[in-house]
């Protein structure tokens, strides 16, 4: 069965420090990876997106993510966070049938 | 500006009262589609469109309808909505098919009494 997986509900992190939001996959095939995230009360924006190439993608605000075949895994991180990362944010994955399953979401506190 | 509009953003209505939320695009978008996001369960497809005229379920078309008569447009059907409806619903669009970023509204907030 095709999913995506976000093993953490809720993440803290101190302003200044590396944020690492992890995401795991199971996909028949070669996956379409995207992070999105969620500000209160607005719909979810795009950060970036794996189809092919690369395996360190980067994407808006600083954001990048490290695409592991062999963990099956998409994590997304940043080197520096800051409060204004504070957010939902959640990992998706795009199947050959056309359809996306979205993880739940990670909630993400960046400390003062 | 690019952009996904929602109509209506909130919505209290009683249970068996047919509504239909409406979605549009101005960015020429292929693919269009619906998600719910519920607490703990994330953002689930409900249905989505390849182009006009083709629609195709998600993982929980139970309840819904769905039309594509226009490019732009893709409003979703409630024929009797039920209290275990009650969610907040997000249109998406995007070039080409389910494997380009997508760009979302800003959600419709639907209470069902």
């Amino acid at each position: 069965a095709q999913s995506v997986a976000q093993p953490e509900d809720q993440v803290n992190v101190a302003e200044g420090n590396p944020l690492t939001v992890k995401c795991t996959y199971s996909v028949s095939g070669n996956p379409y990876l995207f992070w999105y995230v969620q500000y209160p009360n607005r719909g979810l924006q795009f950060l970036l997106k794996y189809i092919t190439g690369d395996n360190l993608v980067k994407g808006s605000y600083g954001f990048e993510a490290e695409f592991n075949k062999s963990q099956t895994s998409f994590h997304l991180k940043k080197p520096s966070a800051l409060v204004s990362d504070s957010a939902l944010y959640f990992c998706a994955l795009g199947r050959r049938d056309d359809k996306i399953i979205f993880g739940k979401g990670t909630r993400l506190h960046i400390l003062p | 500006e690019a952009q996904v509009t929602q109509n209506p953003r909130y919505l209290i209505t009683v249970t068996g009262k047919k509504l239909t939320v409406t979605c549009s695009q101005n960015m020429n978008h292929e693919y269009m589609s619906w998600y719910r996001q519920d607490p703990g369960l994330g953002l689930r497809q409900i249905y989505y469109s390849m182009n006009v005229e083709v629609t195709d379920k998600g993982d929980v078309p139970e309840g819904y309808k769905v039309s594509r008569k226009e490019k732009r447009n893709f409003p979703l059907i409630l024929e009797s909505p039920s209290p275990n409806q009650t969610s907040l619903y997000f249109c998406a669009s995007s070039f080409g098919r389910g494997n380009q970023p997508q760009h979302f509204g800003d959600g419709t907030r639907l209470s069902i009494l």
